[in-house]
């Protein structure tokens, strides 16, 4: 299997654009999450996705974001009139439906830093 | 309180040696999952060993193995015979309750192999 996908990579803007980032979850996973990294902590959940229905949401997720999977493969995760706070890691990952079910695989991860 | 905590910053080892990164967790919940992952420069998150609040057995996975004291709410890492290809940030992560997804993560442990 080729692992998590994420793109782009890095991602320059200034505050107040909007930003939209894709992840490919790992073929057959059912299951897709979103996390933020901030410089010196741990990841934070920000929701996951059983196939296309989104599921949980954490308080994090302000109304400036929004994720979608509308086909239950690939998720997108939009964030609008970007503020400088919104500079972080964001991390994508997915767990399968069958064997390992419990454990979260994760990308690359896509820098975004907010100008 | 936080849910996850690691209480070592950073960590500095000889090659070869054995080293155990340590990880308490809080939960009143009887059904929980534990897991480590490793974050090398790049920013993958790559996941290395879970535990189940069932298990009985520690799990081990090559040269990981975590030490589960269940009573003490602790979850160390240990890591044989380093090599200097382990130098990154560790986190541990915590599923908890029953059909949950998200993982919290602790603020993670910087590991740092001397040749």
């Amino acid at each position: 299997d080729t692992g998590v996908s994420q793109n782009p990579r890095h991602k320059i803007t200034k505050r107040g654009q909007n930003v939209t980032f894709r992840c490919d979850p790992i073929s057959e996973h059912n299951r897709l999450y979103w996390y933020r990294q901030t410089l010196g902590q741990g990841p934070e959940f920000l929701t996951y996705f059983q196939n296309e229905a989104q599921l949980e949401k954490s308080r994090l997720l302000s109304d400036r974001f929004s994720a979608e999977r509308p086909k239950g493969s690939f998720s997108t995760l939009e964030i609008q009139r970007t503020e400088q706070g919104d500079s972080a890691m964001y991390l994508c990952a997915s767990s399968p439906r069958t064997g390992m079910t419990d454990t979260q695989y994760f990308g690359p991860g896509t820098r975004l830093t907010v100008l | 309180a936080q849910k996850i905590t690691q209480t070592q910053p950073g960590m500095f080892v000889q090659e070869k040696e054995a080293v155990t990164l340590d990880c308490t967790y809080d939960t009143s919940d009887q059904s929980y999952g534990l897991f480590w992952y490793k974050q090398p420069s790049s920013g993958e998150m790559i996941f290395l060993i879970y535990q189940g609040s069932y298990d009985e057995q520690n799990a081990t996975e090559g040269r990981y193995s975590l030490n589960f004291q269940k009573a003490r709410k602790s979850a160390n890492l240990v890591i044989s015979a380093s090599q200097l290809g382990d130098s990154a940030m560790y986190f541990c992560a915590m599923r908890e309750g029953e059909g949950a997804q998200k993982l919290v993560f602790g603020q993670g442990t910087r590991l740092t192999i001397n040749p």
